[in-house]
């Protein structure tokens, strides 16, 4: 069992619409972390938690530390929203990585 | 300051060569780290740097491969007598410390034929 796992893998979804991807985590941990991943290869951080909630924009990211779990939100979805989202998690000198979930927006 | 800069971006070897791949990160980040990523999959971790000591090794880094961060700046990871296997996006990040977040690289694409 990988200690950090996404849900979905595979997401898509109209333009428009409420995202939501989902963090579960077995480890203990000094932050999480969001990441967006093009085409291409560049990572890209979106949020670091360590409680609570962040908003930035349209993404909002939430964590829950009693049940190691962790979403990430995006709201009026849009096609450039496509790409890779990573949950990572601070363990605590390095970074232990989900294996993505690939979103696509459609127009 | 530019941000993570990674050389080459792509790289394609015949099997058995000898490549090396530079990272350089943004200059007042103690922290270094490299990353593999195969396709389809997370990054894993590989070794990371405080300055110049490098205070940890995945066992994914078998004596083929070695890491440098000479003074403390730019970083190489060099792959010997490579394998097909090795075939993967290489990323660098770096950070102030392990309270802070990470600025990634755009990652060396190598492809072992």
């Amino acid at each position: 069992k990988n200690e950090v796992e996404q849900s979905p893998q595979n997401l898509t979804a109209q333009e428009g619409e409420f995202i939501t991807i989902n963090c579960s985590y077995s480890v203990g941990i000094s932050a999480l972390h969001w990441l967006q991943q093009h085409p291409g290869g560049g990572i890209v951080s979106l949020f670091m938690l360590s409680s609570g909630k962040k908003k930035h924009g349209r993404l909002i990211a939430t964590i829950n530390i009693q049940e190691k779990h962790s979403s990430l939100h995006i709201t009026a979805s849009h096609p450039r929203d496509s790409a890779v989202y990573i949950c990572a998690v601070s363990a605590p000198d390095k970074l232990i990585f989900g294996t993505g979930t690939r979103l696509q927006v459609f127009p | 300051d530019t941000g993570v800069s990674q050389d080459p971006r792509h790289k394609i070897t015949k099997r058995g060569q000898n490549v090396t791949f530079r990272c350089d990160p943004i200059s007042e980040h103690n922290r270094l780290y490299w990353y593999r990523q195969t396709l389809g999959q997370g990054p894993e971790f590989l070794t990371y740097f405080q300055n110049e000591a490098q205070l940890e090794k995945s066992r994914l880094l078998s004596d083929r491969f070695s890491a440098e961060r000479p003074k403390g700046s730019f970083s190489t990871l060099e792959i010997q007598r490579t394998e097909q296997g090795d075939s993967a996006m290489y990323l660098c990040a770096s950070s102030r410390d392990s309270n802070y977040g990470y600025t990634f690289g755009s990652g060396t694409r190598l492809t072992v034929v």
